[in-house]
């Protein structure tokens, strides 16, 4: 599924390198983060989550990083292969709230 | 594969109709997100029920409405259509309520003639 399309921040990267996509949330109150894909003509698939209380977590192949000083979210894919290729959103749920607050994403580009 | 399923995947229809989606939740998670997401405005977060009751709402129109039945599928109406409603409709469906991993369904295109 498209989303943000004209608009939306791009990141190429050689197969085999890792990734680095960037987020940043506005929200101090916000505790609960987190980082979804999305490919063509799919619902969002969740990545990977981080409370607040923490500030680095990680996954088979992703890691997540919060820092809070600066309200900025990192999602970073190690060995990125061409499967990767996708539009990334980070979403942050504010305290005490119900729903995601989603970002506008990222298309990940990876060139064999 | 989520577990959450929609239904219909693609919905054409005139502008001043009404249309209904669907969407069952996985096996025993009690909440349901609906979002929409267009081209100029990302994932947008529009109404949640839980348990049958609605809990949050987000940036919905009055025009739509939503509803959880005993059985734990929703249904979002959207009524008097207008162009600017095409756009991919998501469910996502949450174990309980509050933090936690939403895992979302394939989604319902909608396109309004």
């Amino acid at each position: 599924g498209e989303s943000v399309g004209l608009h939306l921040p791009t990141l190429s990267v050689q197969e085999g390198d890792n990734s680095i996509i960037n987020c940043a949330y506005s929200n101090s109150a916000s505790d609960y983060f987190i980082w979804y894909k999305q490919e063509s003509g799919k619902g969002p698939q969740f990545i990977i989550d981080i409370r607040s209380n923490m500030d680095k977590r990680q996954g088979q192949r992703v890691t997540v990083l919060l820092n809070k000083t600066v309200k900025h979210l990192s999602l970073q894919i190690a060995a990125t292969q061409p499967g990767d290729s996708a539009v990334y959103f980070c979403a942050e749920r504010a305290a005490g709230a119900n729903n995601l607050f989603f970002g506008t994403g990222t298309r990940l580009t990876v060139i064999p | 594969d989520s577990g959450v399923t929609q239904t219909p995947k693609h919905l054409i229809t005139a502008t001043g109709q009404r249309v209904t989606l669907r969407c069952s939740p996985r096996s025993g998670d009690l909440s349901v997100y609906w979002y929409q997401q267009s081209l100029d405005q990302g994932l947008q977060f529009l109404i949640q029920y839980y348990n049958g009751e609605e809990r949050a709402k987000g940036n919905i129109l009055e025009r739509f409405s939503a509803q959880q039945f005993p059985d734990l599928h929703s249904e979002l109406n959207l009524s008097s259509l207008e162009l600017g409603d095409s756009a991919l409709y998501f469910c996502a469906s949450q174990a309980g309520t509050g933090g936690g991993i939403q895992y979302f369904g394939a989604g319902t295109r909608l396109s309004v003639l």
